[in-house]
């Protein structure tokens, strides 16, 4: 079955650790996303890549880093710069710009 | 800056009522405009509209678009416990390298 998964579903962390989401898809679509949504708000675009080795900053990237080294794999590190990283993040994939996208289950971090 | 507003942000029914959802936005070359589904996890495609008018149907879900007044919106008949859910309205902008940008969703609880 072709989709996108993320790991680990909960993820808890001591304030000041780095760490690292996972999300691989087998679709093999071109762009992948990192979207953060908090609760009573949509979601909100982290960074993205429409083609391996290359990836961009969306709307709150800052505290966040990303690399794009395989088509099917789009990591997302939340650094010890991120003020509030407790959330729930949401990796998603599309065959080509503009199309909708397809999303992986999420992945809840709480850093205490 | 794009902007995408949904209305109620939260709404409780019984089931076998019929609902309406709201969708307004404010986007520098509008594209089309998406709703998903999304229960615990992973947001679900369920609508694209890029024509006004045009309604679009998938059992007793519905959606229309109209570009002239800039909202959507999504229409859920004889509402069942398995509808509730957050409803996510986005909007895509042409030539727009950032992909969607996401209304703060519409939580729908659906009661027995």
């Amino acid at each position: 079955d072709g989709g996108i998964t993320q790991s680990p579903k909960y993820l808890f962390r001591k304030e000041g650790q780095n760490v690292t989401l996972s999300c691989e898809q087998n679709l093999n679509h071109d762009a992948m996303y990192w979207y953060r949504q908090d609760p009573g708000q949509g979601l909100r675009l982290i960074y993205y890549s429409q083609i391996v080795n290359d990836f961009q900053k969306g709307d709150i990237a800052e505290g966040y880093s990303v690399s794009r080294e395989k088509k099917e794999s789009f990591p997302l590190t939340v650094t010890s710069a991120q003020k509030n990283p407790t959330a729930f993040y949401l990796c998603a994939s599309s065959p080509r710009f503009n199309s909708p996208l397809h999303f992986g289950n999420g992945t809840r971090l709480t850093v205490t | 800056e794009d902007k995408v507003v949904q209305s109620p942000l939260s709404l409780v029914v019984h089931e076998g009522d019929t609902v309406t959802l709201n969708c307004s936005y404010e986007v520098t070359n509008f594209r089309s405009l998406l709703w998903y589904k999304q229960e615990k996890k992973a947001p679900t495609f369920l609508f694209m509209l890029t024509s006004s008018g045009i309604e679009k149907k998938s059992g007793r879900l519905s959606s229309i678009l109209d570009k002239k007044e800039l909202f959507s919106i999504l229409n859920i008949t004889a509402t069942q416990t398995g509808d509730s859910a957050i409803y996510l309205c986005a909007v895509v902008a042409s030539g727009s390298a950032r992909q969607l940008t996401f209304g703060s969703g519409t939580q729908l609880t659906v009661l027995p």
